[in-house]
């Protein structure tokens, strides 16, 4: 079974920073794309940044760029977003999600960021 | 950027009765168009992925249909278990871009 798991949320200052996890399991982790995705509650979808099975080609959502970083470790299947420099408005629900290049196949349960004073 | 459309933002509707949900772009996309349902308090799931293609185990009252700028996901005989919110999502261009979401629920 397809396990995504997402850990690493919390509360954080503006201008902080954190660092997300997303620990994968029954499947072949290094074979797929991975994507973070963010959600407001009770908002829609937001696509944040992917990375391609080895790790050398990501993209971004002009929003997070230069702020955000996403990585992966396939020797321990785990995916990363690091995140600085914080701002409210990045306040959301993040997902970690597999796929190929452009289709969230399958998504974790989330991890809830707040950024707050 | 392409922007998503969809409507309407919400919707009411009866067991067993069809339910149709649009969803436009500003741009053709071609068939690069996914539908994910997510029920409350949980993370989403895909539905359909280009445009027509129902993933795996899937019910088959889902289905997808359109080309170019207009998409539309159907249910053909709404069930209990339908209640969600569904959104679009465009994959022929990065940023990948959702629809604002379209809410349904049981009359």
């Amino acid at each position: 079974e397809v396990q995504l798991v997402e850990s690493g949320g919390g509360l954080v200052q503006p201008g902080g920073s954190l660092r997300l996890s997303c620990a994968a399991s029954g499947f072949t982790f290094s074979s797929y794309w991975m994507h973070w995705a963010r959600q407001v509650p009770g908002k829609g979808l937001v696509w944040v940044a992917r990375i391609d099975s080895t790790g050398f080609s990501t993209d971004y959502a002009d929003s997070v760029k230069g702020r955000f970083t996403i990585s992966r470790d396939n020797a321990k299947n785990t995916l990363f977003l690091q995140m600085n420099s914080l701002r409210a408005e990045d306040t959301a629900v993040y997902y970690c999600a597999r796929g190929d290049s452009s289709t969230l196949g399958h998504w974790g349960q989330g991890t809830l960021v707040t950024v707050s004073s | 950027d392409v922007q998503m459309t969809q409507s309407p933002s919400s919707l009411s509707a009866s067991i067993g009765d069809r339910v149709t949900i649009t969803c436009r772009s500003s741009q053709s996309i071609i068939y690069y168009l996914n539908w994910y349902q997510q029920k409350p308090g949980k993370a989403p799931k895909l539905l359909i992925y280009a445009a027509s293609n129902l993933e795996s185990g899937v019910p088959s009252r889902f289905s997808g249909s359109g080309s170019g700028t207009d998409f539309t996901l159907t249910i053909s005989s709404l069930q209990p278990e339908d209640v969600a919110t569904y959104f679009c999502q465009q994959n022929n261009k990065t940023p990948l871009t959702f629809g604002g979401g379209t809410k349904l629920e049981i009359k």
